[in-house]
């Protein structure tokens, strides 16, 4: 148990819809990470927060946007959903941040139909 | 920009045996840092090694080895003793050196240890 909790485990939805995926990082990390992972395009880095501020922004589209709360805890918005957004979503944490992603959650599979 | 590849899609090694996975990158950074990651069948990502770049060691644990060669820009992991729990996807990863860098996944290699 890595200690990274996703919600939900699996999302099925239409297109032009809007999600929020969620994560709470494990105890006592201050970053968290997010990536989405297509069968096409293997595992592509989309942003980063420490302790509740963008700290580095990867291969994110505009109509997805992140944030990182206060309880540190973050949440992924998908929006104007797309066949090609169905993925798998990792939220990852560490300590500091600027380190390597540490621990990863089991992922949210998004299915968009 | 980083690039990170795998130029092996899949490998079978049998249980107890030795396997070798590919990886190059390519920098003109000085001051990086290098990865592995296993993800298994249940999808979960785990951090296997982690090795810097100004270190000219290469990093082990347990079974797991790398060969690091900069100047050519390699990284290969090693398996020993392999192990039926060691099936997964493994992927390479790249992170420059200057603090809150992202992380480059390669394409990955899908192993299967085969009892």
């Amino acid at each position: 148990d890595s200690g990274v909790t996703q919600t939900p485990k699996h999302l099925i939805t239409a297109t032009g819809q809007r999600v929020t995926l969620r994560c709470s990082p494990r105890s006592g990390d201050l970053s968290v990470y997010w990536y989405q992972q297509s069968l096409d395009q293997g595992l592509q880095f989309l942003i980063q927060y420490y302790n509740g501020e963008e700290r580095a922004k990867g291969n994110i589209l505009e109509r997805f946007s992140a944030q990182q709360f206060p309880d540190l805890h973050s949440e992924l918005n998908l929006s104007s959903l797309e066949l090609g957004d169905s993925a798998l979503y990792f939220c990852a944490s560490s300590v500091t941040g600027g380190e390597q992603p540490q621990h990863f959650g089991d992922g949210t599979r998004l299915s968009i139909l | 920009a980083q690039t990170v590849t795998q130029s092996q899609p899949e490998m079978s090694v049998q249980e107890a045996e030795t396997v070798t996975l590919s990886c190059t990158y390519d920098t003109s950074e000085s001051n990086y840092y290098l990865f592995w990651y296993k993800q298994p069948p249940s999808r979960q990502m785990i951090l296997v090694i982690r090795q810097e770049a100004y270190k000219q060691q290469n990093a082990t644990e347990n079974r797991f080895s790398v060969n690091f060669q900069k100047a050519a820009k390699s990284f290969s992991l090693k398996i020993s003793d392999s192990q039926l729990g060691d099936t997964a996807m493994y992927f390479c990863a790249f992170m420059g050196g200057g603090g809150y860098q992202k992380v480059t996944f390669g394409i990955g290699t899908k192993l299967q240890v085969i009892p």
